[in-house]
């Protein structure tokens, strides 16, 4: 069964720091990767996805992942964080038509 | 621009009520899927829809059902709600194509159990 972890449950930066999030995953499949954003009160909103092809995928907001067979592993950037960053970040693997989800991690962002 | 509307953001009921939460989506996806959040838990599925009519169970079905009559429209019930099952509740839809496709979801419903 496919599986993912998310290291830390909560991430704390400044303001203009990188922003490094954590996720590995398992799977026996070539997996389809996706990273997506809560905001307080909100749903979530798809940040970025792997299928296939490149391994460094871009996203919304400036923030990109790098999709690591080696390492299983599909770590979610930021150079520079901003305030409006501050929400929960949540990882997620396929299984045909189902996703399944990390814990989540909350970034804290300080001025 | 893709919209899943859940009927309400926030909800209070009382232990042994029918509890219904409705999910519209207007952008013609044929999966549709409930999800409950919990701190330190993430998202967990309780149940998902590929076709009207249609429902498989997820990870945590007891204690709920599902109806989907129309397309659009993807209700979860709670039978007889219990304070267990005080929590945010999420729905999503998503298509049909080769390979996996992103989940658009709504804006949730936290439904409190007294």
């Amino acid at each position: 069964a496919q599986s993912v972890t998310q290291l830390g449950s909560h991430v704390s930066v400044s303001e203009g720091a990188l922003v490094l999030l954590r996720c590995n995953y398992s799977s026996s499949v070539p997996p389809y990767l996706f990273w997506y954003v809560q905001y307080p009160n909100q749903g979530l909103q798809l940040l970025l996805k792997y299928t296939t092809g490149a391994t460094l995928v871009k996203g919304i907001n400036g923030f990109e992942a790098e999709f690591k067979k080696s390492e299983t592993s599909f770590h979610l950037t930021k150079p520079s964080a901003h305030m409006s960053d501050a929400a929960e970040y949540f990882c997620a693997v396929s299984e045909t038509d189902k996703l399944i989800f990390g814990t989540g991690t909350r970034l804290q962002v300080f001025p | 621009d893709v919209k899943v509307t859940q009927s309400s953001r926030y909800l209070v009921k009382r232990t042994g009520e029918k509890v219904f939460l409705e999910c519209v989506q207007d952008m013609d996806h044929e999966n549709m899927f409930w999800y409950r959040q919990d701190p330190g838990l993430g998202l967990r599925l309780i149940y998902f829809s590929y076709d009207v009519k249609m429902k498989e169970k997820g990870d945590i079905p007891e204690g709920y059902s599902v109806s989907r009559e129309k397309k659009e429209r993807f209700s979860l019930i709670l039978e007889s709600a219990s304070t267990n099952q005080t929590s945010m509740y999420l729905c999503a839809s998503s298509l049909i194509r080769t390979g996996p496709q992103p989940q658009h979801f709504g804006d949730g419903t936290r439904l409190s159990i007294l």
